[in-house]
């Protein structure tokens, strides 16, 4: 059983251009979370999304940043208009229908490096 | 709301040393607790976890012992090597809504030879 998947490992953007940043969840898992790690800093939570459903974006930023898990195919983490401060790595995590008790299962990060 | 705190690192210790990272929580319901760790340049993993009070979570050598009376999930390990040098989390998952998990900000370890 493969573990979470995220595509690609390094990004590099210059400022304006657009990132998107992938996440294949485990098989059997319909819950997908992502986290931004900043430079000697913790994680930081940014969206929790079910298949087609955007549960909790509290960590979101207003603007540039948006997600989505669409029926068919990975999550996407998009950034619009990339900035300096957008350099960060980001991870995926996910976690199988609730219970209750699950611990969530993380990817191996995409760097995104901004120019 | 819920929260975890953690021991301010970096944590540096000589090899076969014994290891004690501070961890408490503020929890309304009855959470699972968790350590994950991040070795350099990699994703976070799951150590060890307990579900319920004074369970204990063990792994690789680590333990942790879930204590409601004190609300902590403190990390220990008898003799740390250098390959533990990592970052370690503690988190908690309250499973009231859904599997959120709130993490900690972390604690840098290095152990050397």
């Amino acid at each position: 059983n493969a573990g979470v998947m995220q595509n690609p490992r390094h990004l590099v953007r210059r400022r304006g251009q657009e990132a998107r940043l992938r996440c294949s969840p485990m098989k059997g898992h319909s819950h997908v979370y992502w986290y931004r790690q900043l430079p000697e800093e913790g994680l930081k939570f940014m969206v929790y999304l079910q298949k087609e459903n955007i549960i909790d974006e509290s960590g979101m930023p207003k603007e540039r940043f948006s997600a989505e898990f669409p029926k068919e195919g990975p999550s996407i983490l998009r950034i619009q208009q990339v900035v300096r401060g957008d350099s960060a790595a980001y991870f995926c995590a996910s976690s199988p229908p609730y219970s209750g008790r699950n611990e969530q299962f993380f990817g191996p990060g995409t760097r995104l490096t901004v120019l | 709301g819920d929260s975890v705190t953690q021991m301010e690192g970096p944590v540096t210790l000589s090899e076969e040393a014994f290891l004690t990272i501070n961890c408490t929580y503020t929890a309304t319901g009855y959470p699972s607790l968790f350590w994950y760790v991040q070795y350099p340049g990699e994703g976070l993993q799951l150590l060890l976890k307990a579900t319920k009070a004074d369970d204990k979570g063990s792994n690789k050598g680590f333990e942790a012992t879930y204590r409601k009376e004190t609300t902590s999930f403190h990390l220990e390990k008898g003799s740390v090597q250098v390959s533990d040098s990592a970052v370690y989390f503690c988190a908690l998952s309250d499973g009231t809504s859904y599997d959120k998990v709130i993490f900690g900000p972390g604690t840098s370890l290095s152990v050397i030879p």
